[in-house]
């Protein structure tokens, strides 16, 4: 079992749609927990990221993270065609350690 | 006025030969990432490095030397590069080595014919 198992895609929505992007991951011991946007032929970029469980916001953006299950969330409110993009969730154990990314889930947002 | 670049952007070579990558980042930060990207768009970690000092070293081929000639660079070197070494390398960096905010490079999509 891979540390950190994210579906692949490709999730298609239509714009102004609520999108739901998960992760499941196996180590316990992950505390800080990311999710990174990557467009096409471009290097990856922080959306947010939350130190342990619970709820954090950011505009259209919400990351939630539940712990007891090993289940995080990144949810996407009125989606608009620019968030069409891959989406990595990635976390780490303590902030000295490595980050460890999953494979990405592709969405696109269909005008 | 890039964050981080990379060059080259492409690189298209036979088995066997032996290439480099070069990374610079000018946000005055003091840690730096290889990263690399398979077919299967799964992104791992390769390198780090933190002033200068190789801080994390996976499980590569030691044909992959990695090398921080000062803060601010990060290259790296393939010898005898195999058809499996085919994907795209990204280069990254963050304010420390604790920052969970890695910015990253646009990528250099490397070719093994």
């Amino acid at each position: 079992q891979k540390e950190v198992e994210q579906d692949p895609g490709p999730l298609s929505v239509p714009e102004g749609a609520i999108v739901s992007l998960n992760c499941t991951y196996s180590n316990s011991a992950f505390q800080y927990f990311m999710w990174y946007r990557q467009y096409s032929r471009k290097g990856p970029e922080l959306l947010m990221y939350t130190y342990s469980s619970g709820n954090k916001e950011d505009g259209r953006f919400t990351a939630q993270v539940d712990k007891s299950s090993k289940y995080i969330s990144l949810f996407i409110r009125d989606s608009q065609p620019s968030d069409s993009a891959t989406y990595l969730c990635a976390m780490r154990r303590n902030r000295d350690d490595k980050i460890i990314f999953g494979k990405g889930t592709r969405l696109h947002i269909l005008p | 006025d890039t964050a981080v670049s990379q060059t080259p952007k492409y690189l298209v070579t036979q088995m066997g030969n032996d290439k480099s990558i070069k990374c610079e980042q000018n946000l005055g930060h003091d840690t730096m990432y290889w990263y690399k990207q398979d077919s299967k768009k799964f992104l791992k970690i390769m390198f780090s490095y933190n002033n200068k000092e190789l801080i994390i070293n996976e499980t590569v081929p030691n044909r992959f030397s990695p090398k921080s000639p000062d803060k601010a660079h990060l290259n790296l070197h393939i010898n005898s590069l195999e058809l499996g070494d085919s994907a795209v390398y990204f280069c990254a960096s963050s304010q420390g080595r604790t920052t969970n905010e890695q910015f990253f490079g646009p990528g250099t999509r490397l070719t093994v014919l």
